[in-house]
């Protein structure tokens, strides 16, 4: 179990360009989510897949955002023509399909500064 | 519409006492509560969880208190160490999302 795992950890973009993060959850994790965190709030929800399936997108998540978990292992995060009010810590985690008593196990994020 | 709060952005505590972090909710139809500590450059660690239909749930120093009546809960840690210094989030839960608190910064004092 080497925990979840984000690429890269930081990210300096000008606005305008595409950027796209990597998320590799714990191995034997079928649920895989994304949270947006900013300056001075608590994680929010971006979205969540059950193996390759995106179940659920938050209104968040514009379309110049969009997220794959091919063959329901790794995951990819992408933001088209960034804008400054994307700069966050981007978030993913990952759990096993039981209770939800149970939490998530984070990654240590990606932090996006769009200039 | 922030349907998790947590009102106290920082507290700081003297080592070996208790330190207890506030959490207050609005929507009554959550299932699950959790505590999630986290330390700078790391994502949130999860630490401690409470089902709706009960009113405390202890681990070692963490425990958690519920009062649904008044939709608020509670973390206490005792005796508090300088190690357990970090932003500590309630969150709530009725499905696979969880939805956070601000958090509430804790310092405590060696």
């Amino acid at each position: 179990d080497t925990g979840v795992s984000q690429n890269p950890r930081h990210k300096i973009t000008k606005r305008g360009q595409n950027v796209t993060f990597r998320c590799d959850p714990i191995s034997e994790h079928n649920r895989l989510y994304w949270y947006r965190q900013t300056l001075g709030q608590g994680p929010e929800f971006l979205t969540y897949f059950q193996n390759e399936a995106q179940l659920e997108k938050s209104r968040l998540l514009s379309d110049r955002f969009s997220a794959e978990r091919p063959k329901g292992s790794f995951s990819t995060l992408e933001i088209q023509r960034t804008e400054q009010g994307d700069s966050a810590m981007y978030l993913c985690a990952s759990s096993l399909n039981r209770g939800l008593e149970y939490g998530y196990t984070f990654g240590s994020g990606t932090r996006l500064t769009v200039v | 519409d922030q349907q998790v709060k947590q009102n106290s952005p920082s507290l700081s505590v003297q080592e070996g006492r208790i330190s207890i972090l506030n959490c207050d909710y609005t929507n009554s139809m959550f299932d699950y509560f959790l505590w999630y500590k986290k330390y700078p450059a790391e994502g949130p660690t999860f630490l401690i969880s409470i089902s709706s239909i009960k009113d405390k749930n202890e681990d070692g120093r963490f425990t958690v208190f519920l009062n649904k009546s008044a939709k608020h809960l509670s973390l206490h840690i005792v005796p508090s160490q300088p190690g357990d210094s970090a932003v500590y989030f309630c969150a709530a839960t009725g499905t696979y999302k969880y939805i956070f608190g601000t958090g509430t910064r804790l310092k405590v004092l060696a």
